[in-house]
């Protein structure tokens, strides 16, 4: 069955360590997304893509990467440069590039020890 | 400086009673408007939208209103019942924001048995 698929659900670093999430999606959908949430705030906008090969900036892209070398892949790192790297983050999808209801992962709580 | 506003973080409600959720926008531009469910470590899950050129959408229990004179939408969700309990978040796009999500900071609704 389709869907969006994030691992792992939790995750822990030590400071000063890169981290890759992972977000996968068999949906066919061509745009995706990272969104992190943080305890009492809304959804902020990382990095998205809207095909293949290609990504933006989002509001908060400081001490993140992320690449979309396939269609159905859109990893995110969390870099040593990312001040505040603990929270909860989410991956969605979207059918078309120019918006619309988004699909999204179960998440993945990373806490940086 | 927010574009969508959500100004009440909790709301409380009978189970059976009618629920109410509001939202405020600044943009006029913004020509989509979604709400999502989000319950605690999981993914939002969309719950219905409205385009600009409505007032009314509704979907079982759950009716979207649209106010653009008043640049506000609201979440009528009746009878109340217990699973609704989660996160409310409201979210718009439009071609200002390149149509991405903007997110509001989310309502936590709690049905009370």
């Amino acid at each position: 069955d389709g869907g969006i698929t994030q691992s792992p659900k939790y995750l822990f670093r030590k400071e000063g360590q890169n981290v890759t999430l992972s977000c996968e999606q068999n949906l066919n959908h061509d745009a995706m997304y990272w969104y992190r949430q943080d305890p009492g705030q809304g959804l902020r906008l990382i990095y998205y893509s809207q095909i293949v090969n290609d990504f933006q900036k989002g509001d908060i892209a400081e001490g993140y990467s992320v690449s979309r070398e396939k269609k159905e892949s859109f990893p995110l790192t969390v870099t040593s440069a990312q001040k505040n790297p603990t929270a909860f983050y989410l991956c969605a999808s979207s059918p078309g590039a120019s918006g619309g209801a988004q699909f999204f992962g179960p998440g993945t709580r990373l806490t940086v020890l | 400086d927010q574009q969508v506003k959500q100004n009440s973080p909790s709301l409380s409600v009978q189970e059976g009673r009618i629920s109410i959720l509001n939202c405020d926008y600044t943009n006029s531009m913004f020509d989509y408007f979604l709400w999502y469910k989000k319950y605690p470590a999981e993914g939002p899950t969309f719950l219905i939208s409205i385009s600009s050129i409505k007032d009314k959408n509704e979907d079982g229990r759950f009716t979207v209103f649209l106010n653009k004179s008043a640049k506000h939408l609201s979440l009528h969700i009746v009878p109340s019942q217990p699973g609704d309990s989660a996160v409310y978040f409201c979210a718009v796009l439009g071609r200002d924001s390149n149509y991405q999500l903007i997110w509001g900071a989310g309502t936590k609704l709690i049905i009370k048995p």
